[in-house]
């Protein structure tokens, strides 16, 4: 059974601060690691994308990935109220039926102006 | 188009009944994906397709959900003899494959009273 973990929150961070969201990841083998951004009531949005140990920047966000702790975790620069939302990560598998995505359930994050 | 689009949005079926959901996915993916979110976050994989084949179905219910991906018509996720625990938010996602992300639709809001 694969699995994806993540903290549920809620995490409040103050404006203007970096917000931290972490993910573990069961699947030893898993190649392709997503972060996605859902504000309630709509779909997930693609925010980050991350294949390589090592950190990955655009913009105000950073992905790191560390394969041999099965770890994964995004870091929100100079957080605004509008990145209030749940964060999910999503880790593609290895093997047949690798296209398939797991999600973790969610880390709801709050911004507090 | 450059968007998932999902139809309807909202399904109200009283118990027993049939529900059907529709995608059209991104012109040019050839990967298809339907996921059932219950419990705000929780993401079950359901069924996959590279383009009108299956390509993974180990999340559906066989005995009652079934889908489609046809030739030049939107992909499609039936439920025969809708339970209550089928209420859910329905999404579909499509994909190039490989080691990149999904885009998804929208969601069909499904209610079963």
């Amino acid at each position: 059974q694969k699995e994806v973990e993540q903290n549920s929150g809620p995490l409040s961070v103050p404006e203007g601060a970096i917000a931290s969201l972490n993910c573990t990841y069961s699947d030893r083998g898993s190649q392709s690691f997503f972060w996605y951004r859902q504000y309630s009531g709509k779909s997930p949005e693609l925010i980050m994308s991350i294949y390589s140990n090592g950190d990955k920047e655009d913009g105000r966000f950073t992905a790191q990935l560390n394969k041999a702790s099965q770890y994964v975790s995004l870091l929100i620069r100079d957080s605004q109220p509008s990145d209030s939302a749940t964060y999910l990560c999503a880790v593609k598998g290895s093997g047949a039926g690798s296209y398939q995505l797991t999600f973790g359930k969610g880390t709801k994050l709050s911004v507090i102006p | 188009g450059e968007e998932v689009a999902q139809t309807p949005k909202h399904l109200v079926r009283g118990e027993g009944q049939k529900a059907k959901l529709y995608c059209a996915p991104i012109k040019g993916h050839s990967y298809v994906f339907w996921y059932q979110q219950v419990l705000k976050n929780e993401f079950k994989f359901l069924i996959s397709f590279q383009n009108e084949n299956v390509f993974d179905e180990t999340g559906m219910p066989k005995e009652r959900f079934s889908a489609k991906c046809l030739p030049n018509s939107p992909c499609s996720l039936e439920i025969q003899a809708t339970k209550l625990e089928d209420s859910a938010v329905y999404f579909c996602a499509s994909s190039h494959g490989g080691d990149y992300g999904y885009t998804f639709g929208s969601g069909t809001r499904l209610t079963v009273v």
